[in-house]
């Protein structure tokens, strides 16, 4: 089983609609839980973390499902500038450890 | 407050010859990561190092792949002996600690070996 897992989609959905994102990873013991975007050939940049109680920025909100081993991203409104590849990214809360990332999801937004 | 600095942002070698790719990780930052994209591909982990430290290194290629991040100037990726399989989007990351913190990425290096 791979460390982080993501559906590559991609998911192509009309201007104005909900679209959600799930993210699932192999360590028990990952601590740590971010979202990044990207957009076609430029570096991801960081769209939030993913704290325990879930988090909400505007259209979007990130939950973790710990049980489970998850997290998710939802957008909510979307627009067609979210189009892009969304990337999740984990590590544990210890030194010596950096960002895992899952090979990103791909949204495409049309009017 | 710059970003992660990259350079250079292009760069074309002839198989055999060297790249070296550089990062300047954000002011106060001093946990550097480096991390190699292929085309529709996802971000594969490489290194990480500290001042003067590799803390992990374990998704480097055994052979030809070295880092280093020196006390005092910036950190070096280097590739010996590049080939057409190198080819692809090296991104720098920097965090000022490592463990809970998230990381901030450099605008990379796309390497192109003919």
């Amino acid at each position: 089983r791979k460390e982080v897992e993501q559906d590559p989609g991609p998911f192509n959905v009309p201007e104005g609609a909900t679209v959600a994102f799930n993210c699932t990873y192999s360590n028990s013991a990952s601590q740590s839980f971010f979202w990044y975007r990207q957009d076609c050939r430029k570096e991801p940049k960081l769209l939030m973390s993913v704290y325990s109680s879930g988090n909400e920025d505007g259209r979007f909100t990130a939950q973790l499902n710990r049980a489970s081993q998850y997290i998710s991203l939802l957008i909510r409104d979307s627009k067609l500038s979210d189009s892009a590849t969304y990337l999740c990214a984990v590590n544990m809360q210890q030194a010596g450890t950096a960002l895992i990332f899952g090979k990103g999801t791909t949204l495409s937004v049309s009017s | 407050n710059a970003g992660v600095m990259q350079n250079p942002r292009h760069l074309v070698r002839r198989r055999g010859q060297e790249a070296r790719l550089r990062c300047s990780p954000m002011k106060g930052h001093s946990h550097v990561y480096w991390y190699r994209q292929l085309p529709e591909e996802g971000l594969k982990f490489m290194v990480y190092l500290q001042k003067e430290n590799i803390i992990d290194e374990s998704g480097m290629p055994k052979e030809r792949f070295s880092a280093e991040f020196p006390k005092e100037g910036p950190s070096i990726l280097r590739i010996q002996q590049v080939v057409r399989g190198d080819s692809a989007a090296y991104f720098c990351a920097s965090s000022p600690r490592s463990g809970i913190t998230e990381a901030f990425f450099g605008q990379g290096t796309r390497l192109t070996v003919v």
